[in-house]
């Protein structure tokens, strides 16, 4: 069955620096896409970044990169030169490919951008 | 701005009542997905719907109905409403209807409060 895991609740990262944050995924389809998106206090849902399970380069977004390993199903965030409007919530989401159209989020893990 | 509108933006209502969230998705866009959002429950899917006809179900309870219209605008019906159906909906939509890349733009949500 599919599983997204976030296991940081929390980070904190300081301005400018990079920070990390973390996806693990379980699944059995061999096809699937793996979603980042931001949820700022506003509430509304940014869609940032996309990886597909054949994809053999890690995704690029801007200042957002996926770092994508595949043998060990992670699928982390990467975001460099953080900067303050950065904090906000971050939602890791996977969607298999074979038959199944919905969408299944983690937790969640919370960042903190601190000045 | 992502394209999706949901009306209403907030809704306080009481237990027992029945309310109607509707969405219109992004121009061009034919499927429509709706999440619910709780502390508890985290993002979860519920329901989407391709061109008219239904596509897939999640965690949808039995008091919850959606539809989509023929101009695909797409309404979710909340019934019987209990306290913990206080949350916040998420409309989305995207082009297609399958594969594991179909990136979902999300709506500002409707945030619901059962009195």
């Amino acid at each position: 069955a599919q599983k997204i895991t976030q296991t940081q609740p929390g980070m904190f990262v300081q301005e400018k620096e990079a920070v990390t944050l973390d996806c693990t995924y379980d699944t059995s389809d061999p096809s699937y896409g793996l979603f980042w998106y931001k949820q700022p206090s506003s509430g509304e849902m940014i869609f940032l970044i996309y990886q597909g399970s054949y994809d053999q380069q890690n995704a690029t977004e801007g200042r957002y990169s996926l770092n994508f390993q595949k043998a060990r199903k992670s699928a982390n965030l990467v975001i460099s030169a953080s900067q303050l409007g950065d904090s906000a919530m971050y939602f890791c989401a996977m969607r298999e490919g074979g038959g199944g159209f919905k969408t299944i989020f983690g937790a969640g893990t919370r960042l903190f951008v601190k000045a | 701005d992502s394209g999706v509108t949901q009306t209403p933006k907030h809704l306080i209502t009481a237990t027992g009542q029945r309310v109607t969230l509707r969405c219109s998705p992004r121009s061009g866009d034919l499927s429509v997905y709706w999440y619910q959002q709780s502390l508890d429950q985290g993002l979860q899917f519920l329901i989407q719907y391709y061109n008219g006809e239904e596509r897939a179900k999640g965690n949808i309870l039995e008091r919850f109905s959606a539809q989509q219209f023929p101009d695909l605008h797409s309404e979710l019906n909340l019934s019987s409403l209990e306290l913990g159906d206080s949350a916040l909906y998420f409309c989305a939509s995207s082009v297609g209807s399958s594969g594991p890349y179909n990136e979902q733009f999300f709506g500002p949500g409707t945030r619901l409060t059962v009195l």
